[in-house]
């Protein structure tokens, strides 16, 4: 069985700040991960992945993850938030012992203040 | 690329009446998903197709919905007869199996059944 675990269902951010989303994960293999992103009345698109190359992730609009074993974590940073970054956040699991299903957090809904 | 294209971007419908949802997958993916979109359940998979076969339909809430892929690109996702309770955003999202793991997700379909 897999699940991933979003540490905050919301998250307030001001703008030119680093933004920090939490993702914990659960998997019998080694997984993929992903964080997709989803603005109001749109579809999910793909940030960033991993899968088994390097740790650190760099994505899209200057978003990035880290991979961490040891710590079953996979959390997404960014260093300066801006308001276009206000949207809901999903970490996404996916492995072979899971039939290849993508697995979804809860989501993090992102807050940029002015 | 035009991407995931589904169809239509709202439907509002009437208890009772059947619902077709419709999804055009990216040319040369042959991984197609049906996803729901709740505010109490986030995302949940209802069935997915490989090579415009279904794999696995366990996540299809009950006997009123059925899918199906005729051909490699396209797939309607039915209800009949529709509840309140299916009113959601319906997403579907295609991959290729060769390598890549990014899922491209649609703009989605947002039911309301009144």
């Amino acid at each position: 069985a897999q699940s991933v675990t979003q540490l905050d269902s919301h998250v307030s951010v001001s703008e030119g700040t680093p933004v920090l989303l939490r993702c914990n994960y659960s998997s019998s293999y080694s997984p993929s991960l992903f964080w997709y992103v989803q603005h109001p009345n749109k579809g999910l698109q793909l940030l960033l992945k991993y899968t088994s190359a390097a740790t650190l992730v760099k994505g899209i609009n200057g978003f990035e993850a880290e991979f961490k074993k040891s710590e079953t974590s996979f959390h997404l940073t960014k260093p300066s938030a801006h308001m276009s970054d206000a949207a809901e956040y999903f970490c996404v699991v996916r492995s072979k012992a899971a039939g290849n299903k993508l697995t979804f957090g809860g989501g993090t809904r992102v807050l940029v203040k002015p | 690329d035009a991407g995931v294209i589904q169809s239509p971007r709202h439907e509002v419908t009437e208890m009772g009446q059947e619902v077709t949802l419709r999804c055009k997958p990216i040319s040369g993916h042959d991984y197609l998903f049906w996803y729901r979109q709740t505010m109490m359940r986030g995302l949940e998979l209802l069935i997915y197709f490989n090579n415009n076969v279904p794999i696995d339909d366990s996540g299809m809430p009950e006997d009123r919905f059925s899918a199906k892929m005729p051909n490699a690109s396209f797939s309607t996702l039915k209800i009949q007869p529709s509840e309140p309770r299916d009113s959601a955003v319906y997403f579907c999202a295609s991959r290729t199996g060769r390598g890549a793991y990014g899922y491209t997700f649609g703009s989605g379909t947002r039911l309301t059944v009144v």
